[in-house]
């Protein structure tokens, strides 16, 4: 099993919601991301989990939470979101994070389309 | 803070012409790595360069390292409809453990 499940596909949220997203992969994987992308852009990091605790944040805002709650799960806990959070949310696994000697690659999962109204 | 160009930002080529893409770091890179989104897609992994001046082969693909490891590009040779898509590299920045995305080339291919 190669594959990063993401759930769910499309999410629409007021700016007073709280949501989840979920992703969820099987192939062993210790480091885990989430990154954004706007349309036309490239993906931006958001956060490294390795072995199960966050290794990178990059400076994002608190109303974006993360949790990796074992091995093969990452969540992504959304609150109070603005207009401009809309993007796709990209979750992706790799074998471990990247290290001095270690160049693993990173498999995506389909992402989570959001909007926030 | 650190970038990682690709030019051109658009290219639309006839089936059946060559495509490049070209990858420009500000600083050196411990390894690069090519990832192909197909519209409405995700990232797929392509493939990964770590040493200096390497090149490698994938089919009609090509890709390369440069000799400082700040740039790279990726060649299709005979472009097909199946090549649409936006190519991005990602860099990995010495001393870092993370990837900084290339801004991409969109390609499309016109049959």
């Amino acid at each position: 099993d190669t594959e990063v499940t993401q759930t769910p596909k499309h999410l629409v949220m007021g700016m007073t919601n709280k949501k989840s997203l979920k992703c969820e992969q099987h192939m062993g994987h210790r480091a885990m991301y989430w990154y954004k992308q706007k349309a036309k852009k490239p993906p931006e990091l958001m956060f490294v989990y390795s072995y199960e605790k966050l290794s990178i944040n990059e400076s994002v805002p608190s109303r974006f939470s993360p949790e990796c709650p074992n091995s093969s799960l990452l969540n992504l806990h959304l609150h109070a979101l603005q207009p401009e959070d809309s993007a796709l949310y990209l979750c992706a696994s790799s074998q471990t994070k990247p290290g001095p000697r270690t160049y693993n690659e990173q498999f995506f999962g389909p992402g989570t389309r959001l909007t926030v109204l | 803070g650190q970038q990682v160009m690709q030019i051109p930002q658009y290219q639309h080529v006839q089936e059946g012409e060559d495509f490049t893409t070209y990858c420009n770091s500000s600083t050196t890179l411990s390894n690069i790595q090519w990832y192909k989104q197909r519209p409405g897609g995700h990232p797929v992994f392509l493939i990964q360069l770590v040493k200096s001046g390497e090149v490698k082969k994938q089919k009609r693909l090509t890709f390369q390292f440069g000799e400082a490891k700040k740039n790279s590009s990726l060649h299709i040779t005979a472009t097909q409809t199946t090549d649409v898509g936006t190519y991005f590299c990602a860099g990995r920045p010495s001393g870092t453990y993370k990837y900084i995305f290339g801004t991409g080339t969109r390609l499309k291919v016109l049959a």
